[in-house]
């Protein structure tokens, strides 16, 4: 089925260094969330974004849904320790109501 | 806000049992959940959408007379895994979503372990 390519499949990082990781697809998306998820845990909802062009911020997190409706982006600013795991795109195409993903972006912030 | 739980976190059973996972919405109804597996690196997969009243609808390859889910209330769904086999073995995680709102929120995962 759908998949949204996310990139990169994963990072390594010193704290303090801005990270950016972003999605895209072949296909239109008229809704994208960003998730991350911490070991053992579910995903938790960081941002969503619903129109072309929209830069949402949440704290040190900032993401823009694509002015083409096929890719978004996420930007972390500063870095810290806690900010380790894995992020996931994903998003919803059209009237479906089922949430396609990316295989995620894995992050790891050295101290 | 928009808090999802799971029960149990945790389950380890012997080959041949069955297992029940409840999800629940605390702070909110949801018309429809959603149940997902994940398997060790990758990311999630939906197995089946639930919808309150009526029968979920299972995604291609995922056997409906295995993966029991029962959408019995707005706030409860309930994934039963039948005759369970080590190859069940997962990370099982629910979602949902508000009423008119189309943000997933995701419990925090039930382990399943089978011997």
């Amino acid at each position: 089925g759908q998949q949204l390519n996310q990139s990169p499949q994963s990072m390594f990082i010193q704290e303090g260094e801005d990270v950016s990781m972003n999605c895209t697809s072949s296909s239109i998306f008229n809704t994208w969330l960003w998730y991350k998820q911490d070991p053992g845990e579910g995903p938790v909802l960081l941002i969503a974004l619903y129109k072309a062009g929209e830069l949402t911020s949440n704290g040190r997190l900032t993401a823009q849904f694509g002015i083409t409706r096929k890719d978004s982006f996420l930007n972390i600013s500063a870095s810290i320790p806690s900010d380790v795991g894995i992020y996931f795109c994903a998003g919803y195409q059209g009237g479906s109501e089922k949430l396609v993903f990316g295989k995620g972006t894995k992050l790891t912030v050295n101290p | 806000g928009a808090v999802v739980s799971q029960h149990p976190s945790r389950v380890i059973c012997k080959s041949g049992t069955s297992v029940k996972i409840e999800c629940r919405s605390l702070d909110f109804q949801a018309t429809t959940m959603f149940w997902y597996r994940q398997f060790p690196k990758q990311s999630l997969m939906l197995m089946a959408t639930s919808n309150e009243g009526s029968k979920a609808t299972y995604e291609q390859g995922v056997e409906k007379d295995k993966f029991l889910i029962n959408h019995a209330s707005l706030t409860l769904s309930t994934l039963t895994v039948t005759s369970a086999h080590p190859e069940d073995s997962s990370f099982y995680i629910c979602s949902a979503s508000p009423a008119h709102n189309n943000e997933q929120f995701f419990g925090p995962g039930t382990r399943l372990t089978v011997l």
